[in-house]
Parts: C-alpha cells; structure tokens; sequence
C-alpha cells in the first residue's frame, strides 16, 4: 500500500513571497490533516478535511494560509505571503474515517523563509 | 485550552535498558492516546495507541499505561536497542481526530 505522499520535500522562499504544498493520501482515505510541526516542538493541526469539507480550521491563519482539498482527495496548502516564523515542516496526514482511526503522515515539506 | 505536557525532553540509555516516557493532559474529554515514533526527516509513525476504556496495552517490547483520573499516560520500551532512538511524540484526542501533540522526547539508546 502506497504511503502519504508529499511535495517538494524542500523549499526556500524569501518573507512575502508565496508557496504551495501537494498531498496526496493513501487512497480510500476520507479524512486528510494539515500539521505544522516547527523545529523542537510536535505537529500543530492546521487544518482537518472530511472528503472535501473542512472539519476544523480553527488554528489555521486565514490572513495568510489557505487549503483546498478538490474532489475529496488530492490537498493543497498555500501560504500568501509567507513570514519568518512560517519556517516549519508541514505534514500531510490521512485516516479511513477520522475519529480514533489511526493518522498516516507523509514525510513532510520542510519550509525555510529567508 | 488543550494541552499536553511531554517529559522528558531528552533521554539518554544505555542498550539492554527501559525507557519511561510520561504525558500528561488537560482535556478530560479525551479519549484516545497514541504515540509516535519520529525519525530524521520522516513524518512520526504510529507505534502504539491506547483507549480510554484500557488502563495498559503492550505490543512486545512496547507497552502503556493510562491513568485516566490523574490524567497521565506514560510509555515504557523494555530491553532498548540503537534502533530505538529518535524522538518520541505522545498524543491526546476526543473523538473527532484532532491530534494534541507533546512536545516530544529525544531518545538516545547507546550501544
């Protein structure tokens, strides 16, 4: 079975600047997770997808972050304009249904803004 | 708010030995506890879970406790090998999914 997949693995922006990251869950996944973990601290939970509505995007900085999540599988996250302290890997996990299920993780993006 | 307290940051063993992990949460309304296990520039991996109707569950050398009262949950890996180390996260959630992280433990098992 295919794991989360993620990419790029790397970027490098300069502050004001925009990027965009990809996911791509294990398939059949109904739940997709945006984390935020940055360096020394665990993930922060971004942004929760069931299928394509969003379930929490309570701790997501509207002002500058945006994610999609077309058709219920594929995800995007964006960042517009990016800040100094958005420097963080940003993971990408799924689960068949939510709830308790267990959360597969990518290997992350890791994001420096210069 | 939610939060979860992780100690220690930094552990130090030698092969052969255990390793104790504790965390402790603020939301009385979780339910599930997983921990993951972090190695370098991969995502954390599920290494073993627990759920509020289950003092204790142990996977070989992996086990852990709830003690849902005082709130704390703590992870013990018997007989350590250098394959062990990396870092460590725990985790709490209600029932929805959103993960409360930890802040994780680095764990160094020495040959």
């Amino acid at each position: 079975e295919a794991g989360v997949a993620q990419s790029p693995r790397y970027k490098i922006i300069e502050k004001r600047q925009s990027v965009a990251f990809w996911c791509n869950p294990i398939s059949g996944h109904a739940t997709l997770y945006w984390y935020q973990q940055i360096l020394g601290q665990g993930p922060k939970l971004l942004i929760q997808f069931q299928n394509n509505g969003v379930v929490d995007d309570s701790q997501l900085p509207k002002d500058r972050f945006s994610a999609e999540r077309l058709k219920g599988v594929d995800s995007t996250l964006k960042i517009q304009p990016a800040k100094l302290e958005d420097s963080a890997v940003y993971l990408c996990a799924s689960s068949f249904a939510g709830g308790e299920g267990e959360q597969f993780f990518g290997p992350g993006t890791r994001l420096t803004v210069l | 708010g939610e939060n979860v307290e992780q100690h220690p940051s930094t552990l130090s063993v030698q092969e052969g030995d255990s390793a104790v992990i504790k965390c402790t949460y603020s939301d009385s309304a979780s339910n599930y506890f997983p921990w993951y296990k972090q190695e370098l520039g991969k995502g954390p991996q599920l290494i073993i879970d627990i759920r509020s109707n289950v003092g204790e569950k142990k996977d070989q050398r992996i086990a852990v406790t709830l003690n849902k009262t005082a709130k704390h949950f703590s992870l013990h890996i018997t007989e350590t090998q250098p394959e062990d180390s990396a870092v460590y996260f725990c985790a709490a959630s209600r029932s929805r999914g959103k993960l409360i992280f930890g802040a994780g433990t680095r764990l160094a098992v020495h040959p």
